[in-house]
């Protein structure tokens, strides 16, 4: 079974702090995703990756950054936190082709 | 414009009957369709695909219909059971294409509601 791993499940922060999400997937998949999920809006995509050092902005990317140095690692960056990302916060990954995502599950950010 | 559209925010059904959710997309590339359910601060969990080559796949109490020509797919879920109490997401991709057309393109859920 796929394992996608988020290092917290619920996490405190105050506004203007830097801070980082980590995630983890053990299946070797070349595709890793974060999402953020508020009501009513579903699964909003904020940054993707297709390969170590590779990046692509999503459809929500403002105020947050990546990272990607290792393959099975990819980190999500919230270059100073602000109260409107308060939100649950998902990592997914993928292989090639028709592969389902599979993802991890979920931190739960609150900037205070 | 939202590529996949789910229309009913709740659905509410009895124990033991038929729980029916429907997605329509508009995306004609789109070739890979799949469903997923999340319980309240978890992670979704992949329940079931199809690719564009079927109209029909079953897997225990799940099946999922695709009519392509009317850009529809649905999830049955028989019998349906209380801890089906969950959102379910639609997704679709255009697989065939790769990079970022193979994303997955979400519908907003529907919360399904399975009382005893």
């Amino acid at each position: 079974d796929v394992k996608v791993t988020q290092s917290s499940r619920y996490l405190v922060k105050r506004t203007g702090e830097k801070v980082f999400l980590e995630c983890v997937q053990d299946m070797d998949h070349e595709n890793m995703f974060w999402y953020r999920q508020d009501p009513g809006l579903g699964l909003r995509l904020i940054y993707f990756s297709y390969d170590v050092k590779m990046k692509e902005k999503g459809d929500i990317p403002e105020g947050y950054s990546v990272s990607r140095e290792k393959k099975e690692r990819f980190s999500l960056i919230l270059e100073s936190a602000s109260t409107n990302q308060t939100s649950m916060y998902l990592c997914a990954s993928r292989g090639q082709g028709f592969q389902p995502q599979h993802f991890g599950d979920g931190t739960r950010l609150s900037i205070l | 414009d939202q590529q996949v559209k789910q229309n009913s925010p709740s659905l509410s059904v009895q124990e033991g009957r038929i729980s029916i959710l429907n997605c329509d997309y508009t995306n004609s590339m789109f070739d890979y369709f799949l469903w997923y359910k999340k319980y309240p601060a978890e992670g979704p969990t992949f329940l079931i695909s199809i690719s564009s080559i079927k109209d029909k796949n079953e897997d225990g109490r799940f099946t999922v219909f695709l009519n392509k020509s009317a850009k529809h797919l649905s999830l049955h879920i028989v019998p349906s059971q209380p801890g089906d109490s969950a959102v379910y997401f639609c997704a679709a991709s255009a697989a065939h294409y790769g990079g970022s057309q193979g994303n997955l393109i979400f519908g907003k859920g529907t919360k399904l509601s399975v009382k005893p």
